[in-house]
């Protein structure tokens, strides 16, 4: 079970737009709609951001959205602000065997 | 308001067995719905998940662990276990547990960190 790729980093200037990939393989993220985005600020438990591609739980600005084509996922986050700086996580399903496969993460700094 | 709370060794020696707690409150573990797991990070490193139960007991594991991954359930405690046996340096890590929910970890415990000496 090998993670789902991401870029170590990610940046931009408050009020600018960062988006962040996450490449799996046709087992995982190719192959559902199951793909979730996690906010870790640190010392603190992973947040859910985005789950199943686009959508969001209550609470969470619409600024963060969710999208995937063929084996890549994406999450943008719009109208950046000082409290998005943070690792970000995908996830995905990966079927009855493999069961859940976490991205590398991304760091997103705010400029 | 649900809430997870992991406890068990900070310190474990290497070869021996780490096992860990999560308490569930606020709810009930036996409810249908949900998977409850593991899920570690090392330091300064990224997420792995370890493994998932369901209220039943069928569980789920990670293929690179599952030789040294046991995960169980107690519904009378409303609580939910890790033992990883023959630890090393390597499984030195912060050691969450969390509630899933179709396909994404919806709750979290504030995680406990766990150190493998040697």
């Amino acid at each position: 079970q090998s993670a789902l790729t991401q870029p170590p980093s990610a940046s931009g200037s408050p009020g600018q737009s960062v988006t962040i990939s996450c490449t799996g393989t046709s087992s995982d993220v190719g192959s559902y709609k199951y793909v979730s985005w996690y906010q870790q600020h640190p010392g603190k438990a992973p947040k859910l951001m985005i789950y199943d591609v686009s959508e969001r739980p209550s609470g969470v600005p619409d600024r963060f959205s969710g999208s995937k084509s063929g084996n890549t996922a994406s999450l943008t986050v719009s109208g950046l602000q000082a409290e998005d700086e943070a690792d970000y996580y995908c996830s995905s399903y990966a079927g009855s065997n493999n069961f859940d496969v976490f991205g590398t993460g991304t760091k997103v700094t705010v400029l | 308001q649900l809430q997870l709370q992991e406890s068990g060794p900070g310190l474990v020696k290497s070869s021996e067995t780490l096992s860990l707690i999560c308490t569930v409150s606020g709810g009930s573990i036996s409810s249908s719905s949900y998977y409850w797991g593991w899920i570690r990070q090392p330091p300064g490193k990224g997420l792995e998940w370890l493994g998932s139960i369901y209220y039943s007991g069928s569980t789920y594991y990670n293929p690179s662990l599952k030789s040294r991954v046991t995960i169980s359930v107690d519904t009378s405690k409303n609580h939910f276990s890790l033992k990883l046996t023959s630890v090393t340096a390597a499984d030195t890590a912060v050691y969450y547990c969390a509630r899933r929910y179709i396909s994404s970890w919806w709750v979290w415990g504030q995680g406990t960190l766990v150190t493998v000496s040697s």
